[in-house]
Formats: structure tokens, sequence, C-alpha cells
């Protein structure tokens, strides 16, 4: 797609729960990353796939939280019995290779507001 | 580990010029990344700098010194759009390091 696609834009749900939640990325990226921003801070890195496979999962808090790519393109974020603490918006990014020279730019999309109640 | 320190908060005013720096410390570093972010959207790029020096794009210029572990983006002629949080953030080296580090943001509310 032209940008990176995320779904849903607002997820409520009840502590105890679990959540999927979607990223769609720019065509042809294969890079693509998983971060939270609780407000007034900046991005948390959670996870960085590389095609189909986890390269750096460093990020994750706990093994509550689980993200899959399984094609190399979607990715999905899960997370189990969900906290009140993990209210938060998680931003998915992507970008064109995985390398670390050259800009290599991140292209965020618009992020899933999770609250947990 | 990475450690990223920027100003929260900052006011200037419509038309002028203002400073928003960086220090960061980093156990690899390969680029710094500014990113602006308006209020309930997505972080959008603004700059990367990898080498010292300046790179200016249009009413926008970052700096970086890597010795010193400091950056700063520096905004002319600003305008009431400019007002957002601007993030700077770090990118490590070595290993599958590809992913950015941000600092907490720089809220930067312009005024009339």
């Amino acid at each position: 797609g032209a940008g990176v696609s995320q779904t849903p834009s607002n997820k409520v749900t009840e502590k105890g729960k679990y959540v999927e939640l979607r990223c769609d990325p720019i065509s042809g990226h294969t890079a693509l990353y998983w971060y939270r921003q609780s407000l007034g801070q900046g991005p948390e890195f959670l996870i960085y796939f590389q095609g189909t496979g986890a390269a750096d999962d460093s990020g994750l808090p706990n093994d509550r939280f689980f993200a899959v790519r399984p094609e190399g393109s979607v990715s999905t974020l899960k997370i189990q019995r969900t906290e009140r603490g993990d209210s938060a918006v998680y931003l998915c990014a992507s970008s064109l290779g995985g390398g670390n020279s050259g800009a290599n730019v991140l292209t965020f999309g618009a992020g899933s507001r999770l609250t947990v109640l | 580990g990475q450690n990223i320190d920027q100003p929260t908060e900052m006011t200037a005013t419509e038309g002028a010029i203002v400073q928003i720096n960086c220090t960061y410390q980093t156990s690899g570093f390969n680029g710094l990344f500014w990113y602006q972010q308006h209020a309930g959207e997505a972080p959008t790029f603004l700059s990367y700098n990898v080498l010292d020096g300046l790179e200016e794009k249009g009413r926008f210029s970052s700096f970086l010194s890597r010795s010193k572990g400091y950056s700063y983006l520096l905004l002319k002629e600003l305008q009431m759009k400019d007002s957002a949080s601007y993030l700077c953030a770090v990118r490590g080296r070595g290993g599958a390091t590809n992913k950015l580090i941000f600092g907490t943001g720089t809220l930067l509310a312009v005024q009339p």
C-alpha cells in the first residue's frame, strides 16, 4: 500500500483479555518494527522483523507479548492477559531494508490506541 | 545501553528561529534521526545525520557532532503548524541493530 496501515485504530478491552493488533507495511519493505508510545513519551522499541524472522525482540516487556510476520508482509502483535499498564499507542513502522547502512528511514503508521479498563 | 536526552518543552514565536538540542550516549552509533510528531498522529521523518556537520533541508537543518554525542535541530521562519513534538532517535551498530531508540521528545509550542 501507499503507507503503513494499522488496525484497529482504537481498541478498548477489559483487564485479562487477549488482543491482536495488525500492521500492513509499505509494499516492498522487508523490515518491520513495533513500538509503543505512552502519553508524553517517545516511542519505545518492542520488536524488529527482517522478512519473516524476528531479528531483535529485546524490547518485548514480558512473555504476554508476542508478534508474528508469517509471510514477510503483514504483522500481528498479540497481547495476552492484558493489564492496565499495557494501555498505550502501539506504532508500527516499516523500512526498505534491514541493513544498518544509509538512512534506511522508518515510515510509521498512525498507530493503534489500546485502552485496558 | 543507550541514553538520549532532549528538553521536554520549548516555546518560540512565529517567524523566529528555534534550536532543539539532543545529547546521546550509545554503545555503538550508526546514525541520528529527527522526527516530527503532531498530536495524535504518526511520527514523520525530518532528517538524518551520520557524519559530523550540518544537513540543511529547507527551513529545517540538523547538526551532528559524534565526538560530543550531540545533535541539534534548527527550525527557521517558524510557522504555527510547526507546533509539534520533535523526536531525536539514534541507531546503533553491529548485529541486528537496525532499530531506532527514541528520546522522550521535545514539545514545541509556536506562539503568534
